[in-house]
């Protein structure tokens, strides 16, 4: 079992570019959870899909979007890129028997 | 609305030494609360869980923690650290469907 995985690990981005983050979950997982670590701090909550909806959703701006697919794979994707969304971007998958499983993470870094 | 205070940003301690890191939560429901470590360069590896049941819960590598309704702590203890456990420590709280809300994190740095 890969467990869940994140791609790319690492992404530079300019100013007011736009950057799609991938995340494969853990086998018999059919939820995926996204938070964002900024430097020194707790992860926080984005967003998270079920039966590929939007079940739950932090205090994000809409520039925050995402999507699940039939396989339970998931994408963020971040439009109008800001400095202040440089961080560690995590992936966590579960079910409705099962903590919350991690990725590696995104390091996303914007300039 | 739920949260968590770590009550430490940085813990310090020699190796064999007994550590502690505080963990406070808030919470208006029935709460699963969760530690999580972070080792440099690296996502979250869940370290325990308190679901129901008995207050105290172990992981494999040493670590215990104590579900203290009455205080609403969740504090994470181990006797002896060793310099392996240097990492970022994460005390998370969820009311359902696994969103979890994290506190800021304890730096625990055990030192030779």
């Amino acid at each position: 079992d890969a467990g869940v995985t994140q791609s790319p690990t690492h992404l530079i981005k300019t100013r007011g570019q736009q950057v799609t983050l991938r995340c494969s979950p853990k086998s018999g997982h059919d939820t995926v959870s996204w938070y964002q670590q900024a430097l020194g701090q707790g992860p926080q909550f984005i967003f998270q899909y079920y039966e590929e909806e939007e079940r739950q959703r932090g205090n994000f701006p809409d520039r925050f979007s995402g999507h699940q697919f039939p396989n339970y794979s998931s994408e963020l994707n971040v439009n109008a890129l800001l400095l202040g969304d440089s961080a560690l971007y995590l992936c966590a998958s579960s079910s409705s028997n099962t903590e919350a499983f991690f990725g590696q993470g995104t390091r996303l870094t914007v300039v | 609305a739920q949260s968590v205070t770590q009550l430490d940003s940085q813990v310090p301690v020699f190796e064999e030494a007994p550590v502690e890191l505080r963990c406070n939560y808030s919470s208006s429901v029935s709460v699963y609360l969760f530690w999580y470590v972070q080792y440099p360069n690296q996502g979250l590896q869940l370290l325990l869980k308190y679901l129901s049941g008995s207050t105290l819960v172990e992981s494999i590598n040493g670590f215990e923690a104590e579900f203290n309704k009455s205080q609403t702590s969740f504090h994470l203890r181990k006797p002896s650290v060793h310099i392996s456990d240097t990492a970022e420590y994460f005390c998370a709280v969820t009311g359902g469907y696994n969103k979890l809300i994290f506190g800021a994190g304890t730096r625990l740095a055990v030192h030779p």
